[in-house]
């Protein structure tokens, strides 16, 4: 079965501070992983997702996730939070193809809250 | 583009009630997934669809739930004898191919059940 954590409910950053928004996943296999914003009352919006390849994704927004398969994690970071990335965060993983199922599976979520 | 639309934004329902949502994915993709986020948590995966088959209703709580894409593109998530404990949100999301694509997500449905 495949797992992600999400191990912090909310982050708290100034404006103009670098961020990081932690996550670690469980699969038997390889993964895909993906990080997902939600703003109130909208639906998930994607940001960036690691397949394969080079470990450091660049994604929308200036978000830039790190995949780090010995450690199991894939935190996302922004070099200098802007007020506007305030909102929830969501890790998802998926198991490469061999699992029929192609679901993704969520973590809990992490709260940004950035600060002027 | 249009992305994923879901209809209707909101419902309200009393127990007992039988309830549709509808989900319109995006144009060409012929992925498409249910989903079901409650208050406070992150997304819960209830169905997938390849096509017009469904690929994989692992997700699917109990009998009471079942979904439908007959024409390989709209869908539908029908749910029988509603219970207050199936007040969440409803997000239904879709992608080009399943594999390595991310998925697309609609606004949901927000569905109260009294």
């Amino acid at each position: 079965a495949q797992s992600v954590a999400q191990p912090e409910d909310q982050v708290n950053v100034a404006e103009g501070n670098p961020l990081t928004v932690k996550c670690t996943y469980s699969v038997s296999g390889n993964p895909y992983l993906f990080w997902y914003v939600q703003y109130p009352n909208r639906g998930l919006q994607f940001l960036l997702k690691y397949i394969t390849g080079d470990n450091l994704v660049k994604g929308s927004y200036g978000f830039e996730a790190e995949f780090n398969k010995s450690q199991t994690s894939f935190h996302l970071k922004k070099p200098s939070a802007l007020v506007s990335d305030s909102a929830l965060y969501f890790c998802a993983v998926r198991e490469r193809p061999g699992n029929a199922g192609n679901m993704l599976t969520f973590g809990g979520g992490t709260r940004l809250m950035v600060k002027p | 583009g249009a992305g994923v639309s879901q209809t209707p934004s909101n419902k309200v329902t009393e127990k007992g009630k039988y309830v549709e949502l509808r989900c319109d994915p995006i144009s060409g993709h012929t992925a498409l997934y249910w989903y079901r986020q409650s208050l406070g948590q992150g997304p819960e995966f209830l169905i997938y669809f390849q096509g017009t088959g469904a690929a994989d209703d692992s997700g699917l709580p109990n009998d009471r739930f079942f979904a439908v894409r007959p024409e390989g593109s709209v869908s539908t998530l029908k749910i029988q004898r509603t219970e207050r404990g199936d007040s969440a949100v409803y997000l239904c999301a879709s992608s080009l191919f399943a594999q390595t694509d991310e998925q697309f997500f609609g606004p949901g449905t927000r569905l109260t059940v009294l």
